[in-house]
């Protein structure tokens, strides 16, 4: 059972470039998050989804995109990537509710120079 | 005032030391509550739910106190490989299901 599955584990980009970090899960959930986490800091949520169609704003939305065409996969894209966006990135999903585990992703390191 | 806030440490205790982090929360309305924990570079796993009349899970004790909002985690016997960094993380404020994250406190456990 895969679980959660991001790619890639790690990227470089160049100031203003564009990318996306793709997240699928395997777990038929309806709920899935992207996180950032900044070195010694807490998880910060980005973006969410409580199903296919349906996305919304997290705490720090800003410079950031995602889409949920499929119960699957919920892909995050960087437009115009900056340095403040150097961060690692976890995507997640639960079945939702107040007792759903949040299942995480390996994680995404992205570094902009 | 944060939603969910943790003393970030470093907690330095040796091997067989009992410790006990804290972690409160702003919003009485929180339904329910977990500690994960997050091994360095790796991402966050569920360590243990916390019901309200408290939970043990081998060495772990989980505890929530709803009047004073605080949830707490006792871990007894302390094994190097306890070493990580534990997130508080809190559901359920204003009829939502989107977990919010405490920024974490870090044990260190030395021989």
């Amino acid at each position: 059972n895969a679980g959660v599955t991001q790619t890639p584990k790690f990227r470089i980009l160049k100031i203003g470039q564009s990318m996306t970090l793709q997240c699928t899960q395997d777990m038929n959930h309806n709920y899935m998050y992207w996180y950032r986490q900044d070195p010694g800091m807490g998880l910060k949520l980005i973006y969410y989804s409580v199903g296919a169609g349906i996305t919304d704003k997290g705490e720090v939305p800003n410079g950031y995109n995602v889409s949920r065409s499929t119960t699957e996969d919920f892909p995050l894209r960087l437009e115009l990537a900056a340095p403040s966006q150097t961060s690692v990135y976890f995507c997640a999903s639960n079945s939702g509710g107040n007792t759903g585990e949040l299942f995480f992703g390996e994680g995404s390191r992205l570094t902009v120079l | 005032r944060k939603e969910v806030e943790q003393d970030p440490g470093p907690f330095n205790v040796p091997e067989g030391a009992t410790v006990a982090f804290n972690c409160t929360y702003s919003n009485s309305a929180s339904q329910s509550f977990f500690w994960y924990r997050q091994d360095c570079r790796k991402e966050p796993k569920l360590l243990m739910s916390v019901y309200s009349s408290g939970n043990e899970d081998g060495r772990f004790t989980a505890q929530l106190n709803r009047a004073s909002q605080y949830i707490s985690l006792l871990i007894r016997d302390s094994k190097l490989s306890d070493s990580a960094t534990y997130l508080c993380v809190v559901k359920g404020s204003g009829g939502s299901y989107i977990p919010t994250f405490g920024r974490g406190t870090s044990l260190i456990v030395h021989p």
